[in-house]
């Protein structure tokens, strides 16, 4: 089946220093999405990517679908402690027509941000 | 925006009896939702896809034996947790798709922590 490896595992930052984490897949995704899950809760959608190339911006959030299709980064600029949580990507890949295709989940990224 | 809504939040249960976990859709229809399950410091995994009006298709490796899902309407489905044992403890999350397009981002319930003692 389809795999994402997402990197890094954790990150241990202080507040206001810039964040990068990137997913990368043995296959081709058509639609890329970044979620953050705080504890106890479910994931929340922060960006969702459409096209290879693409970049888009939410706020301090910024994330790119690969040229490739088969991998994606989220940036997060200024990090703020509000950031805690874990950083999940998903590539969501067609089922074909217009069926709804099935979603996969990267390992997650934990952040911890430093007052 | 989407909104769904997974009930309850939490729940404690003995070995050897069900649990129901619902889901709603709150502000649009849903004709397929999704289940997921997450082990603590895990990711989340797909259990099964529920399908309003037809079965649920379950992914590999899930005894839809144990986990009954219904989707009663285009707003809720159901899992059931049916003789639950204390493997079966884990953070049960529900999802919907948006709209009816094929790229649709999925939003996600808040989860439901079952505790099988």
């Amino acid at each position: 089946g389809q795999q994402l490896n997402q990197s890094p595992q954790s990150m241990f930052i202080q507040e206001g220093e810039d964040v990068s984490m990137n997913c990368t897949s043995s296959s081709i995704f058509n639609t890329w999405l970044w979620y953050k899950q705080d504890p106890g809760e479910g994931p929340v959608l922060l960006i969702a990517l459409y096209k290879a190339g693409e970049l888009t911006s939410n706020g301090r959030l910024t994330a790119q679908f690969g040229i490739t299709r088969k991998d994606s980064f989220l940036n997060i600029s200024a990090s703020i402690p509000s950031d805690v949580g874990i950083y999940f990507c998903a590539g969501l890949s067609n089922a074909g027509g217009t069926s709804y295709g099935k979603l996969t989940f990267g390992q997650g990224t934990i952040l911890t941000v430093h007052p | 925006g989407a909104v769904v809504s997974q009930h309850p939040s939490w729940v404690i249960c003995k070995s050897g009896t069900s649990v129901k976990i619902e889901c709603r859709s709150l502000d649009f229809q849903a004709t397929t939702m999704f289940w997921y399950r997450q082990f603590p410091k895990q990711s989340l995994m797909l259990m099964a896809t529920s399908n309003e009006g037809s079965k649920a298709t379950y992914e590999q490796g899930v005894e839809k034996d144990k986990f009954l899902i219904n989707h009663a309407s285009l707003t809720l489905s159901t899992l059931t947790v049916t003789s639950a044992h204390p493997e079966d403890s884990s953070f049960y999350i529900c999802s919907a798709p948006h709209s009816t397009s094929y790229n649709s981002p999925l939003h996600f319930g808040n989860g439901t922590r079952l505790t099988v003692t």
